[in-house]
């Protein structure tokens, strides 16, 4: 079946750091990727997503690519916040079952000020 | 546009009892996903409905239970409740034709004593 294996947490970074939580995936044909963050009380909310490989999804200074060869969908940020302090979750779908998705476990990330 | 709202957002019941979560999709999304999300085993599918059919299940015993109105309003039921079954259970709705975003509401937690 599908699988989706997201680097282990928790991560605790400085403001300003660079991020990157990897993310690899098992599954067969061509799924749509997606990253979701969870903040604390509160459900998942999409932060950027990629459809066919070598897409690569951005938002709010995140960043990811869809990488076929190598089964993966990293997310970077070149310099976090506080305020990106947060649940990151790995997903995965496909168009013709897309109301169910497949999650990895999730990755806290703490950022210091 | 108003997003998904869940109720009710917590609860606690005891063992052998039943509850009903309801939730209610972003309007025109004829899509509502519900997941489990426990610290242990992560993010689970439960099932998808749309257009008052279940289109998808995931791997739960049949105490846990779902319908949707014609409003694609949802509920979710479960069964002889077990201390196994405390966790935030979190329902989605999506677009039709999208390439499979899920929108979370704020989820509904569920303490079994």
């Amino acid at each position: 079946g599908n699988s989706v294996t997201q680097m282990e947490g928790p991560v605790t970074l400085s403001e300003e750091a660079f991020l990157t939580i990897n993310c690899t995936y098992t599954a067969t044909g061509y799924p749509s990727l997606f990253w979701y963050v969870q903040y604390p009380g509160e459900g998942l909310q999409l932060l950027l997503k990629a459809t066919k490989a070598d897409d690569k999804g951005s938002n709010k200074g995140f960043e990811a690519t869809y990488r076929k060869e190598t089964t993966s969908f990293h997310l970077e940020k070149g310099s976090v916040q506080v305020s990106d302090s947060a649940v990151y979750f790995c997903a995965l779908t496909y168009n013709t079952n897309a109301g169910k998705s497949t999650f990895g476990d999730g990755t806290t990330l703490t950022v210091k000020p | 546009k108003a997003g998904v709202t869940q109720t009710p957002r917590y609860l606690i019941k005891t063992r052998g009892q039943q509850v009903t979560l309801s939730c209610s999709p972003i309007s025109g999304h004829r899509s509502v996903s519900w997941y489990q999300q426990t610290p242990g085993q992560g993010l689970q599918f439960l099932f998808e409905y749309f257009s008052e059919t279940q289109r998808n299940k995931g791997n739960f015993p049949g105490r846990f239970s779902g319908r949707q109105f014609s409003n694609s309003r949802s509920e979710m039921n479960v069964s002889t409740l077990e201390l196994g079954d405390s966790a935030l259970y979190l329902c989605a709705s999506m677009q039709q034709g999208s390439t499979g975003e899920l929108f979370f509401g704020e989820g509904s937690r569920l303490t079994v004593l």
